[in-house]
């Protein structure tokens, strides 16, 4: 089992719905990231979180809208997403040491369906 | 972004055979890894690089941080049908920044 749990596993969506990613880590990590993943294809960084505080975002479209309450939890907030956006929707945790980005432990992701 | 590409792209072996993969930069990294997808799941980490020249094993994974510092390359000896999955290796160019995944090769066992 993942030490890194995402909710839900599943999600179905209209283009018009707002709904929400949740991650959660406990392994006093203070990174956290959002990737996407087509199919076959390499995990793609949305967004990464150092000490809480949005540190790096790959020029994601703003219907997209992560969020980070504490060390331990990541949101990814969604609204009027298009059909594209149907993919895997991984998180990762990592430890920071030094400023350095520590290698990436994943939860099993979000499989998100935009109808 | 930078470019990672692994090779070969798909590999359809017999259980018992030893297989190879490499993945390739065109910049110098600091930090290679290895990881594996099962179909459904999240990437785990196999094994972590951070010297020119290291080797590193985990079981029947060998891993090597190649010498230029442009290159990785994973072994699994003695293939059983649970290897089956997509290898994913990710490189750091500096410290701090992030870690960039390459393409991927997706090896089928056949027992």
């Amino acid at each position: 089992d993942t030490e890194v749990t995402q909710t839900p596993k599943h999600l179905v969506m209209g283009m018009t719905n707002k709904k929400s990613l949740k991650c959660e880590q406990h392994m006093g990590h203070r990174a956290m990231y959002w990737y996407k993943q087509k199919a076959k294809k390499p995990p793609e960084l949305m967004f990464v979180y150092s000490y809480e505080k949005l540190s790096i975002n790959e020029s994601v479209p703003s219907r997209f809208s992560p969020e980070c309450p504490n060390s331990s939890l990541l949101n990814l907030h969604l609204h009027a997403l298009q059909p594209e956006d149907s993919a895997l929707y991984l998180c990762a945790s990592s430890q920071v040491i030094r400023a350095d980005f520590q290698p990436q432990h994943f939860g099993d992701g979000t499989r998100l369906s935009i109808l | 972004g930078q470019q990672l590409n692994q090779s070969p792209q798909s590999m359809f072996i017999q259980e018992g055979e030893d297989v190879s993969m490499n993945c390739t930069s065109s910049s110098i990294f600091n930090t290679w890894l290895w990881y594996k997808q099962d179909p459904g799941e999240g990437p785990v980490l196999l094994i972590a690089l951070y010297k020119a020249g290291e080797l590193t094993s985990n079981g029947r994974l060998t891993a090597q941080f190649g010498i230029t510092r442009k290159d990785s390359f994973l072994n699994i000896s003695a293939s059983i049908p649970s290897d089956v999955g997509i290898y994913f290796c990710a490189g750091q160019a500096d410290t701090g920044n992030q870690f960039y995944f390459g393409t991927g090769t997706s090896l089928t066992v056949i027992p």
